[in-house]
C-alpha cells in the first residue's frame, strides 16, 4: 500500500539520549517535512527537504537535524534530547507546490 | 500576529447543523488553501483545498475564499457525530519556501 510510514510509533527516552526518528514513502514525492504537534500549538515545521539532496530549517529547527539521501527517507535525529522534545512528531511529504501533503501516522515521543 | 490564525474552540452544533469554520492568515502571496481534519490520536487528512476567490463544494463540505480579505471558511452541513475532530487551516505562503503554515487548529463537537 503506497504511502509514508514511521517508525517508532511510540518512544520513551531518557534525557541526554540521541534519537533518530524515521520516516519513509514510496510515492517518489519531492517534498518532505518533519512537524511537532503540541496541544494548543498546532503543527509546528521542524525541517523541510525540497528534494533529494537539499534541506532546510522550518520554524522550530533547534536540537534536531535531518538528511535526505534519497528521494524515499527522511530521518529526523535528535541529538542530546530534552524534556521540551516531548511531543508527537509528524512526516509528510507531497509531490510540488500548491498540491496535498500526506502523513504518517505519527510518533509520539516522552522524553523524560 | 500568527501567520495562520483560527478559532481554538470548542465549537459546538447539535447534529444536522451547518458548522461554520474560519481562517485568516498574514501572508498576501499565499497561493493555495487547504482543510485537514483530525482526529484524537490519529495523524491529518486532507478533506479540501481551494486555490481561487469564491466557493468550492464537495459533498457536505464548501470551502470559501476571500483573498483580499486574506479568509478562508469551511462550511460543514448536516453535521454529524462523526465530524467531531479538529480541523486544521494550510497555507501554502512563502515564508519557509514552498511550505505550508498550519494554523492551531479548531476543534469542533457535533452534539448527537
Amino acid at each position: 500500500i503506497a504511502g509514508i510510514t514511521q517508525a517508532p510509533t511510540s518512544q520513551i527516552l531518557a534525557a541526554g539520549r540521541r534519537m533518530t526518528l524515521r520516516c519513509t514513502q514510496d510515492m517518489r514525492h519531492n517534498a518532505m517535512y518533519w512537524y511537532r504537534q503540541d496541544l494548543g500549538l498546532g503543527l509546528r515545521l521542524i525541517h523541510y527537504s525540497n528534494t533529494a539532496g537539499t534541506t532546510g530549517k522550518g520554524e522550530v529547527p533547534d536540537g534536531y537535524s535531518v538528511s535526505r539521501a534519497n528521494t524515499d527517507d527522511f530521518p529526523l535525529t535528535l541529538a542530546s534530547a530534552v524534556p521540551s522534545q516531548t511531543s508527537v512528531y509528524f512526516c509528510a511529504s507531497r509531490q510540488q507546490r500548491n498540491t496535498e501533503a500526506f502523513f504518517g501516522q505519527g510518533t509520539r515521543l516522552t522524553v523524560v | 500576529q500568527k501567520e495562520v490564525e483560527q478559532n481554538s474552540g470548542p465549537l459546538s452544533v447539535p447534529e444536522g447543523a451547518i458548522a461554520s469554520l474560519n481562517c485568516t492568515y498574514s501572508d498576501r502571496g499565499s497561493q493555495s488553501f487547504f482543510w485537514y481534519r483530525q482526529y484524537s490520536g490519529k495523524s491529518p487528512e486532507l478533506i479540501m483545498f481551494i486555490y481561487s476567490n469564491g466557493d468550492k463544494e464537495d459533498g457536505r463540505f464548501t470551502a470559501q475564499l476571500n483573498k483580499a480579505s486574506q479568509y478562508v471558511s469551511l462550511l460543514i452541513r448536516d453535521s454529524q457525530p462523526s465530524d467531531s475532530a479538529t480541523y486544521l487551516c494550510a497555507v501554502n505562503g512563502d515564508n519557509y519556501g514552498q511550505n505550508f503554515v498550519f494554523g492551531p487548529g479548531t476543534r469542533l463537537s457535533v452534539l448527537p
